[in-house]
């Protein structure tokens, strides 16, 4: 079964360098999810797209932007990194559309090292 | 605040053994617990999840007992085996603000499960 993708799987990037983290959900999945995860953390909610508009907004810093394309993939755009951006960036993705099921699936992850 | 509590931190059985992760929750409106499976460099995979119309739920060696009134639920997992060694998290969400609205989910800490052969 097709699962979430992620692009990059691994980034490394200097202090006050942008990055672009890409997902693509499963199939006909409408809704995509960002999350953070510091080392030895939980994953911390970032911000979510229903329907390529945005949904739900954790805790994601200003200097971050995403949005979800008209295919449904989602990027995710981190400006002026600090060191402590480092994570492992997981998107996940869901179907909400007819009321189907609330099962977000995570995809493998993005870890991001910032130098 | 950590809206989610998770404990223990770490965890080892013998094989066969049943270890036992609970989670205690403060946000009363929550009403979706699902429990997740790390593996290391991996994404959380979903083991099994609980609303709180029910008081237990059991897929496979996987069994979620829930307690509403306690605002307690805990992960059992049955005849444990050396490749249930992972790190497991319990989350839990609040019910959609409105019709396609998304979840956002809460996870507590983790649990660092190792099962001995």
């Amino acid at each position: 079964a097709a699962g979430v993708i992620q692009s990059p799987r691994h980034l490394i990037k200097e202090k006050r360098e942008t990055a672009t983290l890409k997902c693509y959900p499963i199939p006909r999945h409408d809704t995509v999810y960002w999350y953070q995860q510091g080392p030895g953390q939980d994953p911390q909610f970032l911000i979510s797209f229903y329907e390529k508009m945005q949904s739900d907004k954790g805790s994601i810093p200003d200097r971050f932007s995403a949005q979800q394309f008209s295919d449904y993939h989602s990027e995710l755009n981190m400006s002026s990194l600090e060191l402590g951006d480092s994570a492992l960036y997981f998107c996940a993705s869901s179907r909400l559309g007819g009321g189907t099921t609330d099962t977000q699936y995570f995809g493998p992850g993005t870890r991001l090292t910032v130098l | 605040q950590q809206q989610v509590k998770q404990s223990p931190q770490s965890l080892i059985v013998q094989k066969g053994g049943i270890p036992i992760i609970n989670c205690a929750y403060e946000n009363t409106a929550f009403d979706y617990f699902p429990w997740y499976q790390q593996f290391p460099g991996k994404g959380p995979a979903l083991l099994i999840a609980i609303r709180p119309d029910v008081s237990e739920k059991k897929e496979g060696r996987f069994t979620i007992s829930f307690n509403k009134s306690a605002k307690q639920f805990s992960l059992h997992i049955m005849d444990s085996q050396p490749g249930d060694s992972a790190t497991y998290f319990c989350a839990a969400s609040p019910p959609r603000l409105f019709s396609g609205s998304a979840r956002q989910l809460t996870f507590g800490s983790g649990t660092q499960l190792t099962v001995l052969p």
